[in-house]
């Protein structure tokens, strides 16, 4: 199945600092999704990407769907401390039948320092 | 924005017992929702695709007598986990598919003892 690699696994930065992350896949994708994860929650949606070089911004959030359709990043400027959780990207193929399921990465855990 | 419901949050369970997990989609109607199985520090891992109306579709290696997916309504899925065991605790999430993406239950966290 669909495979998406996520980077860095995690990041410990000072508060005010900019942070930048992001996923790659061996298959294109269509939709690329950006998620944060705090602890004992589900994940709540960041920003939807649909189309290929889609640049999105939410308040200090930035994401991008890369133009090969392969890879997405996400940015976040001038990091508070409530940035603090674990980042998923996620997508959605249109291989063979999974239209609607999702694919994550494996995520990554942000630290920010006061 | 969409709001997916799911209940209960925290649940404890002896081994051997079934037990429920609901999760709805309050403003919305959502032919298909999924479940998905969290790891303390892992991804989000598919169990099941839930289709309103018909049978669910289970990811490999998933038992499907073990975790019963019902979708009996267009706000409405349930997961119930059969004979649990221990090896069953884990944080597990539903979500649910809309216009603009994909929406997520706040998670239930079940612990078998």
């Amino acid at each position: 199945g669909q495979q998406l690699n996520q980077s860095p696994q995690s990041m410990f930065i000072q508060e005010g600092e900019d942070v930048s992350m992001n996923c790659t896949s061996s298959s294109i994708f269509n939709t690329w999704l950006w998620y944060k994860q705090d602890p004992g929650e589900g994940p709540v949606l960041l920003i939807a990407l649909y189309k290929a070089g889609e640049l999105t911004s939410n308040g200090r959030l930035t994401a991008q769907f890369g133009i090969t359709r392969k890879d997405s990043f996400l940015n976040i400027s001038a990091s508070i401390p409530s940035d603090v959780g674990i980042y998923f990207c996620a997508g959605t193929t249109n291989s063979g039948g999974s239209n609607y399921k999702l694919t994550f990465g494996k995520g990554t855990l942000l630290t920010v320092n006061p | 924005g969409a709001v997916v419901s799911q209940h209960p949050s925290r649940v404890i369970c002896k081994s051997g017992t079934s037990v429920k997990i609901e999760c709805r989609s309050l403003d919305f109607q959502a032919t298909t929702m999924f479940w998905y199985r969290q790891f303390p520090k892992k991804s989000l891992m598919l169990m099941a695709t839930s289709n309103e109306g018909s049978k669910a579709t289970y990811e490999q290696g998933v038992e499907k007598d073990k975790f019963l997916i019902n979708h009996a309504s267009l706000t409405l899925s349930t997961l119930t986990v059969t004979s649990a065991h221990p090896e069953d605790s884990s944080f597990y999430i539903c979500s649910a598919r809309e216009d603009y993406g994909y929406t997520f239950g706040s998670g239930t966290r079940l612990t078998v003892v």
